[in-house]
């Protein structure tokens, strides 16, 4: 049973431009929301966090909003750059830490 | 954030035989886990490594396929036991420290099955 969603396998975005990641939970449990990166070969590298107390948080270039009554939450990357091609995570977890993962979505961005 | 090392980074195996993977963390970590990311899957929980104790394992994940130890609060190994192509995957090893610290992984162990 997947708990944690990202619709869309991958997505292209030109150097400069705004890319947006998605992601959905279904456990009303989950209080804490991760975003990793992912180059080939390897492991995942932390991103940006945000507490289910919070809507949004910032760090430069990354945003990562939060809506719990939707149970969505997106990763706004401003502006891409060609270092930004990775796969990205989605992860939540309850007060356990133990972390569910999303499938991933691959970004490309093109010069 | 700690550097975490993993042992092998990766291997061939033959089915029937174990494989032992290491991490090892340059400082002491409230927590470690072990997860498993099949091929073109996401990543999976296998189970909480505690220290000095036997580990917490996730459903469909056994300690006779994969016993794990931590004996202290820097190092954990994880075995995988009686392997078959199915075990095919990459392991990785992921820490916590304290609070409201994220969790960070090392590069993982590619294991490939005969």
């Amino acid at each position: 049973d997947q708990q944690v969603k990202q619709n869309s396998p991958s997505l292209s975005v030109q150097e400069g431009r705004i890319s947006i990641l998605n992601c959905d939970y279904t456990n009303s449990m989950f209080d804490y929301f991760l975003w990793y990166k992912k180059y080939p070969a390897e492991g995942p590298t932390f991103l940006i966090s945000i507490s289910s107390i919070k809507d949004k948080n910032e760090d430069g270039r990354f945003t990562v909003f939060l809506n719990k009554s939707a149970k969505h939450l997106s990763l706004h990357i401003v502006p891409s750059q060609p270092g930004d091609s990775a796969v990205y995570f989605c992860a939540a977890s309850a007060n356990d830490y133990k972390l569910s993962f999303g499938a991933g979505t691959t970004v490309t961005v093109r010069a | 954030s700690a550097v975490i090392s993993q042992k092998p980074s990766r291997d061939i195996c033959q089915r029937g035989t174990s494989l032992t993977i290491q991490c090892q963390v340059d400082s002491q970590v409230t927590m470690m886990f072990w997860y498993r990311q099949q091929p073109g899957q996401s990543l999976t929980l296998i189970a909480t490594a505690n220290q000095g104790s036997e580990a917490t394992y996730e459903s469909g994940f056994v300690i006779d396929k994969f016993p794990i130890s931590r004996p202290n609060l820097t190092f954990s190994t994880l075995t995988v036991s009686n392997m078959s192509p199915e075990d095919s995957s990459i392991y990785l090893c992921s820490v916590k420290a304290g609070g409201n610290q994220p969790q960070h992984f090392g590069d993982g162990t590619r294991l490939s099955i005969l």
